[in-house]
């Protein structure tokens, strides 16, 4: 149990483009998604934390309106790369978690995303 | 302030040899503590988690890890190794509100 899809695997577009990630909770209920961001051989860094029904809640320096942030279900949160350009290439993972401070957070496979 | 701390960087070991990868965290309360794998270019896995009770905690894959309160460390270990663990590990400590605080992780490379 606690299977996390995240889709797609891999974007290459262009600059100026805007892309969306999904991610998807497939056997559970997720009150809380994460998004990450992860730069080569780096750890993961928390973007924002969204919970269903709510505006997502942004860590310090992250841009708002450049990673916007939806979790419409329990199943499902979005993040949409904005007007993507070259420095917002990285890999991006989402997390999800089951109610309670106690859930371990379930990650998705990763993100890889690349801007011409 | 709550952080985590991973040591080593880099780690080699031989294949079938044993293992222990180092953590050691800051934080205020009683922590949630984790230990995740990635595998290159792929999500994370978790390992093994610890909340509360016994101190010594078992995972998959054979690993463990031990919760030492006294010198703030959640150390995870395996008794042999194998080809298919190198990989990079990440140690994780619950700060409340659901928000974990990743370690820097350690990169696991195993010699035949």
């Amino acid at each position: 149990g606690a299977v996390v899809s995240q889709h797609p695997s891999r974007v290459i577009c262009k600059s100026g483009t805007s892309v969306k990630i999904e991610c998807r909770s497939l056997d559970f209920q997720a009150t809380t998604m994460f998004w990450y961001r992860q730069f080569p051989k780096q750890s993961l860094m928390l973007m924002a934390t969204s919970n269903e029904g709510s505006k997502a809640t942004y860590e310090q320096g992250v841009e708002k309106d450049k990673f916007l942030i939806n979790h419409a279900s329990l199943t499902l949160s979005t993040l949409t790369v904005t007007s993507a350009h070259p420095e917002d290439s990285s890999f991006y993972i989402c997390s999800a978690s089951r109610q309670g401070a106690d859930q371990p957070q379930h990650f998705g496979d990763g993100t890889r995303l690349s801007i011409l | 302030a709550q952080s985590v701390t991973q040591p080593d960087i880099h780690i080699t070991v031989s294949e079938g040899a044993s293992l222990e990868l180092r953590c050691n965290y800051s934080y205020g309360a009683t922590p949630y503590l984790f230990w995740y794998v990635q595998s290159p270019g792929q999500g994370l896995q978790l390992l093994l988690k610890y909340f509360s009770g016994d101190t010594l905690v078992q995972g998959i894959k054979g690993f463990e890890a031990e919760f030492k309160r006294s010198q703030s460390s959640f150390n995870l270990r395996k008794p042999s190794v194998h080809w298919s663990d190198a990989a990079e590990y990440f140690c994780a400590v619950g700060a409340g509100t659901y928000k974990y605080i990743f370690g820097t992780g350690t990169r696991l490379k195993v010699l035949a």
